[in-house]
């Protein structure tokens, strides 16, 4: 199957400071990506889609100021936790749609996911 | 707005039982469903899909889910697990009217199999 890479896998950060994580699709091409965040023991919750070569659509309740998502080709979303605070210490897993095929229609292929902790 | 229910946050059973976890959506309109796996340490994983066409979806690793569009219902089932099937067990859909792609998720199930 498709191949979902992200980077880095764990990050520890003074609060103030920010943070960029990258999402790539390693052997396909993908317009779309999504940011989850999951919390400890709970579901993932859609952060924000990201769309190649235009501005990324975010959740209720989202900060896009927070969260700030690029998504410069199709293979690379980067989203940056600008002057994180503890609260925003979570698991952030990406996600991506391959582009190629009517069988992977909705299907997408998820990252390992990166582990933020934010002292 | 879309809602997924799992019921069973925590399931325990010995090896070779059967499994049936359940899972209920609240929209009402053209679904895709899609049960995903998430191993001790590793990323999600696809079990399986029901985009269309028959109701009973074979997956992966002997797991098998039922559609029934009248209880709004994609349980997911297996006749024997294993201890290898230990791990969180995500139910998720997303609707087909709104072209919406992202997926709404249920809460988990954590499945702990005994050996």
């Amino acid at each position: 199957g498709a191949v979902v890479s992200q980077h880095p896998s764990r990050v520890i950060c003074k609060s103030g400071t920010s943070v960029k994580i990258e999402c790539r699709s390693l052997d396909f091409q993908a317009t779309t990506m999504f940011w989850y965040r999951q919390f400890p023991k709970q579901s993932l919750m859609l952060m924000a889609t990201s769309n190649e070569g235009s501005k990324a659509t975010y959740e209720q309740g989202v900060e896009k100021d927070k969260f700030l998502i690029n998504h410069a080709s199709l293979t690379l979303s980067t989203l940056t936790v600008t002057s994180a605070h503890p609260e925003d210490s979570s698991f952030y897993i990406c996600s991506a749609r391959d582009l190629s095929g009517i069988s992977s229609y909705n299907e997408q292929f998820f990252g390992p996911g990166t582990r933020l902790t934010v002292l | 707005a879309q809602s997924v229910s799992q019921h069973n946050h925590h399931v325990i059973l010995s090896e070779a039982a059967s499994l049936e976890l359940g899972c209920n959506y609240s929209y009402g309109g053209t679904v895709n469903l899609f049960w995903y796996v998430q191993y001790p340490g590793q990323h999600l994983q696809l079990l399986l899909k029901y985009f269309s066409g028959d109701p009973l979806v074979k997956g992966i690793k002997g797991f098998e889910a039922e559609f029934i569009k009248s209880k709004f219902s994609f349980n997911l089932r297996k006749p024997s697990v294993q201890w290898s099937d230990t791990a969180e067990y995500f139910c998720a859909v997303n609707d087909r009217d709104t072209g919406r792609r992202a997926l709404t998720f249920g809460s988990g199930t954590r499945l702990q199999v005994q050996p």
